[in-house]
Formats: structure tokens, sequence, C-alpha cells
């Protein structure tokens, strides 16, 4: 069973398209994250929510917009994509409320190319 | 604020030699320390982490990293390298207060094993 599942795994879209990566995570974990890894593999946060709530909102355009239903789900819609948005965007999640040393873990990526 | 660095951007070694991808840090307090190591096309995967206690500690697949508080480093090592460890290797800090969320990556070393 993945623990955290994000989909889709690649996505190829033109500039100016809207598109939604999903996320999904069974480990009853309280905090989900969107990271960013770039071309030169630099990982940054963009998002945290915990139950729920947004927590951490960094310097992202307002074009993306994470949206959680619930506190195993995590998804991020992107509006009017640029080619400066391609890039792998992971998925992960953790335990944070009880113990900030909780590891957090991974989903295998979603590889966004805008053409 | 807290950062994490990667003096290396590539490491090489051969196959049977002991390995050793470095890594310091600069946090406030004392801090929880990570690795994470990504395959190609492949999302993050866990490999071990410093939260307290025993300065050494061991991990998956053979992995092990020395925290150092003197040094403010936590250099991850192998005994004796295999191909199959060619990956790039992430260290990682999150702050030690409660409910911190986030983790603060460094950018990364590409571990080369030769046959």
């Amino acid at each position: 069973d993945t623990a955290v599942s994000q989909t889709p795994k690649y996505l190829v879209t033109q500039m100016g398209n809207d598109k939604s990566i999903k996320c999904e995570q069974n480990l009853g974990h309280d905090t989900m994250y969107w990271y960013k890894q770039d071309s030169k593999k630099f990982l940054k946060i963009m998002f945290s929510y915990n139950n729920k709530e947004l927590i951490i909102n960094e310097t992202v355009p307002n074009r993306f917009s994470p949206k959680s239903p619930d506190k195993a789900h995590l998804n991020l819609h992107i509006n009017s994509l640029e080619l400066g948005d391609s890039a792998v965007y992971f998925c992960a999640s953790s335990q944070v409320s009880s113990f900030s040393g909780n590891t957090i873990y991974f989903g295998e990526g979603s590889w966004l190319t805008v053409v | 604020a807290q950062s994490v660095a990667q003096p290396e951007d590539q490491v090489n070694v051969a196959e049977g030699n002991p390995l050793t991808v470095k890594c310091t840090y600069s946090v406030s307090g004392n801090p929880y320390l990570f690795w994470y190591v990504q395959y190609p096309n492949r999302g993050l995967q866990f490999l071990l982490k410093y939260i307290t206690g025993d300065n050494l500690v061991k991990g998956s697949y053979g992995f092990e990293a020395e925290f150092n508080k003197s040094q403010t480093s936590f250099h991850l090592k192998k005994p004796s390298a295999l191909v199959s460890d060619s990956a790039l290797y992430f260290c990682a800090v999150r702050p030690p207060q409660t409910g911190a969320n986030n983790l603060f990556f460094g950018t990364g070393t590409r571990l080369t094993v030769i046959p």
C-alpha cells in the first residue's frame, strides 16, 4: 500500500491551461505538504496544511491554490500555467502535533512540463 | 534562520570503498536532522534521522550518519559503497520547536559509485 500517493505522475500541458495534482496519504498524519523541485533539483516548500488548515504559504504565485478537503487529502490546483512552472511537485505528510521530529514521508512526485 | 549546506555537488567513489556525503547545518537550538535519497525519476525516500541520544545514527541500506554538534555537521556514511547507491542525496534540518512544520533541504549531492 502506497503511503503517500499523488496523481498524475507525468503531466504535459500547454501554457495558459489550468491543471490539478491530487494527493492522498493513508498514514493517518495530521499535516500535509507540497514541495517543488526545480530543474537544479533544489527542493522548496510551497504549502503546508495541518488538520485542513493552511499553516505555511511560502512566496508562491496566487495561481497556485492548494485545497484540503480532509486531512488525508491535499490537492494542488494551478491556473494559467507558465513555462516556469515546469518542475517536479512532491506531496508529503507527517504527524506534527505530537512531535516535530517525526519523519516527513514523500510521494513519488508529479513531473509537470509546460509547453 | 535555519539552513543546510551540502558543500559537494558530486561525489564519486569506487564500488567497495567507503563513502561520505557531507552536510553542515545552521539552526537555533538542538536540531532534528534528516537524510533522504532520491533515485532517478522517483520520490524522496527517508534514510535516517537524528533526534537525540547516540550521535551515530543507523539507517536504511547500510547507511549511517554522525551528528557532531561542535562542528554542526551530520555527514552520511557507508562502509562499502554499492553501484546501486548511486543517487541524489539530500540533507535536511527541522527546527526543534513543537509543531515546527517544515524541512529545510540542502541543495543535494549526487553520488556516483563506479564499478
